[in-house]
């Protein structure tokens, strides 16, 4: 079990150009996440995905836009990269889905993705 | 969503309890509270989670009280192996919606 994995590890971008980070999951989860990382500032979410076919936006989602491609893969778009995009990159995966009533679960997170913007 | 706020740093000598506390003023009730681990270069990893009292595992303690305007993460006996970062997170049952602290470095002395 590879658990969740991300592809590229680490990316240079120039101010304009666009990329794809690609998040894949092994586990059967419903559920996939899209993070930011930036110094003294934790974890913020971008994109979600409760399910296959569906998206939704999260506290930051401005100048992103994702794929739920099947169950297994999320990928986060950046059409035209800009230096305040430049942080850590995490995606995750948790078991739960749409309709699955209350509570909440636990969330699997890959490895990361550094992306500098010059 | 309630917004929480925990230290920035805290030092601690090997073999001590150590005691994370987040603050989450505006909790709501159907919001449970959930501490992760994060190790340099790694993702976060699940560490603990409640929703009031008192939550053991094998290797950490989550202590919420009646008000729920806090919770304490105790980690016993720390080691080396414990320095990392430990953020907490309030996330709304049956929802996406999520907050994260921004996350306590703690750093194990020998």
């Amino acid at each position: 079990n590879a658990g969740v994995t991300q592809t590229p590890k680490f990316q240079v971008l120039k101010t304009g150009q666009s990329m794809t980070l690609q998040c894949a999951q092994d586990m059967n989860h419903n559920s996939m996440y899209w993070y930011r990382q930036d110094p003294g500032m934790g974890l913020r979410l971008i994109y979600y995905s409760a399910s296959e076919g569906t998206t939704d936006k999260g506290e930051v989602p401005n100048g992103y836009n994702v794929s739920r491609l099947n169950k297994r893969e999320f990928s986060l778009r950046l059409e035209s990269a800009a230096p305040s995009q430049t942080s850590v990159y995490f995606c995750a995966s948790s078991e739960r889905g749409l309709g699955s009533g209350g509570g909440v679960d636990t969330q699997y997170f890959g490895p990361g993705t550094r992306l500098t913007v010059l | 969503l309630a917004k929480t706020t925990q230290p920035i740093s805290m030092d601690s000598y090997e073999g001590q309890e150590v005691n994370i506390t987040c603050s989450h003023n505006n909790i709501a009730t159907n919001d449970y509270i959930t501490w992760y681990q994060q190790f340099p270069s790694q993702g976060p990893r699940f560490i603990i989670q409640g929703y009031k009292t008192k939550v053991t595992n094998e290797v950490a303690s989550l202590f919420i009280p009646a008000d729920r305007k806090s919770s304490t993460l105790s980690l016993p006996r720390v080691s080396l192996s414990d320095t990392a970062v430990y953020y907490c997170l309030v996330e709304r049952a049956g929802s996406y919606q999520l907050t994260f602290g921004k996350g306590t470095k703690l750093s194990v002395i020998p």
